[in-house]
């Protein structure tokens, strides 16, 4: 157990509005990552972190920001939820020499 | 952009049968990595090889890395119902990538009893 907690669990959203999934972690691991996964797509990046303040995207960015003002917490936001932003979200931290990544329980998200 | 091929995309098979499942490439990684994922839940990491031609045992789950570092596979032994589940490969760039992974398609294997 890596200590990685990610809320809300689900939620359900209308087109058009904003959404921010949070991850938190209790170890103090500085690099953070948030993934979208869809049938047939595996795990995509979307963005990811390697500091506090320091965040660079991923392969599939459009349509998402993030946030890191503490090392604990690394937040994603859709500025304006659109229905190809229903997927399940995950989060992940990565650890020691081998980079390991280890994973939220995840983000249902569903927008209407 | 680095690609993984995953295959095959599905596996159902009976329960004691043995199978493969493989990850290519034609971009050179300095690990792959191997993770598991029930349903409603985060991928849990296998395995990660580094070494050209490595080959780790996990039970009856047996991993190995392509000579050139740019292929993995994943054979299960007699497979059980609990074996169940999406198997993703995920590699590794190295250097200054910051971690960042690049994950296969995934295989959704059911092993049924």
């Amino acid at each position: 157990d890596a200590g990685i907690t990610q809320s809300p669990r689900h939620k359900v959203t209308e087109t058009g509005t904003p959404v921010t999934l949070r991850c938190h972690q209790t170890e103090n691991h500085r690099y953070m990552y948030w993934y979208r996964q869809d049938p047939g797509h595996g795990l995509r990046l979307i963005h990811y972190s390697y500091g506090v303040k320091d965040t660079d995207k991923g392969e599939v960015s459009d349509g998402y920001s993030v946030s890191r003002s503490k090392t604990e917490d690394f937040l994603l936001t859709l500025e304006s939820a659109t229905s190809s932003q229903t997927s399940v979200y995950f989060c992940a931290i990565s650890v020691g020499r081998g980079r390991e990544q280890y994973f939220g329980p995840g983000t249902r998200l569903t927008v209407t | 952009t680095q690609l993984l091929e995953q295959s095959p995309q599905f596996l159902s098979i009976q329960e004691g049968e043995n199978l493969t499942v493989y990850c290519n490439s034609s971009s050179v990684f300095s690990s792959l990595q191997w993770y598991r994922q029930e349903p409603g839940e985060g991928p849990v990491l296998l395995v990660t090889v580094v070494t050209g031609g490595e080959v780790k045992k996990l039970k009856r789950l047996t991993f190995q890395f392509g000579d050139a570092r740019k292929d993995s596979s994943l054979h299960i032994t007699a497979a059980q119902p609990g074996d169940t589940g999406l198997y993703l490969c995920a590699g590794d760039a190295g250097g200054t990538s910051y971690g960042k992974l690049t994950f296969g398609q995934g295989t959704i294997l059911t092993v049924h009893p």
